[in-house]
């Protein structure tokens, strides 16, 4: 079965520095998510992007993230000077698109990965 | 703003057991519901999604309901099995992207 795929599996990186977080969403799909999790604390959606733009984010998502979906395969979430509060597990998702303009497929979620800054 | 909340926190049931999971939401303007399972530091699985329009799912031993006047979903697991150990979350879905999620509820099925 068809499945998101997150690199790298656990990133390290010391605060400060910019870090990018890698995604394959499923091949077809056509809607892209991130969320994270803060250990012990609920998942929180981040950003959607759907043709090539942002369609939502959360107040969670400000100057210092990006997203980027660079050629037809990779969707990235870039930080761009991590904090010790950017530490969290960072899913990314997708879903296929419906003949509507909205679609009522389930988000599909990769294993995630875990950043860590020190 | 919105709330999802789940109840319990935590269950542990013998192997068996049918069980059910609670999910209250506090936005009546809801696109879709969808259950996960969480297993420890892996990602979440899709279990079922639940469309406004619609009032159960049901897939294999999972059947999951919602009640949209009451802001409530439930998912029910049947004849449970130590398989089915794992943190289940429910996520509600109103603005057509963002999904709010629970904080999940930990399950154990005990052999």
């Amino acid at each position: 079965e068809p499945e998101v795929t997150q690199t790298p599996s656990h990133q390290v990186t010391q605060m400060g520095q910019e870090v990018i977080l890698r995604c394959v969403p499923i091949s077809n799909h056509l809607y892209f998510y991130w969320y994270r999790q803060i250990l012990g604390q609920k998942v929180e959606f981040l950003v959607s992007f759907y043709n090539n733009e942002i369609s939502e984010k959360s107040e969670i998502f400000d100057d210092q993230f990006s997203v980027e979906r660079p050629d037809g395969s990779n969707f990235t979430l870039k930080i761009r000077s991590t904090k010790l509060e950017d530490s969290a597990m960072y899913f990314c998702a997708s879903r296929e698109r419906d003949r509507g303009l909205y679609s009522n497929q389930p988000q599909h979620f990769g294993d995630g990965t875990r950043l860590s800054i020190l | 703003k919105q709330e999802v909340t789940q109840i319990p926190a935590a269950l542990s049931v013998p192997e068996g057991e049918n069980l059910v999971l609670n999910c209250s939401f506090t936005d009546s303007a809801i696109y879709n519901l969808q259950w996960f399972r969480q297993d420890p530091g892996k990602g979440l699985t899709s279990l079922l999604l639940i469309q406004s329009s619609q009032r159960e799912q049901t897939s294999g031993r999972l059947n999951a309901s919602l009640d949209k006047s009451s802001g409530r979903s439930t998912l029910y697991i049947a004849a449970s099995q130590p398989g089915d150990s794992a943190t289940y979350l429910c996520a509600e879905e109103t603005s057509g992207s963002r999904l709010t999620f629970g904080e999940g509820t930990q399950l154990t099925v005990n052999p």
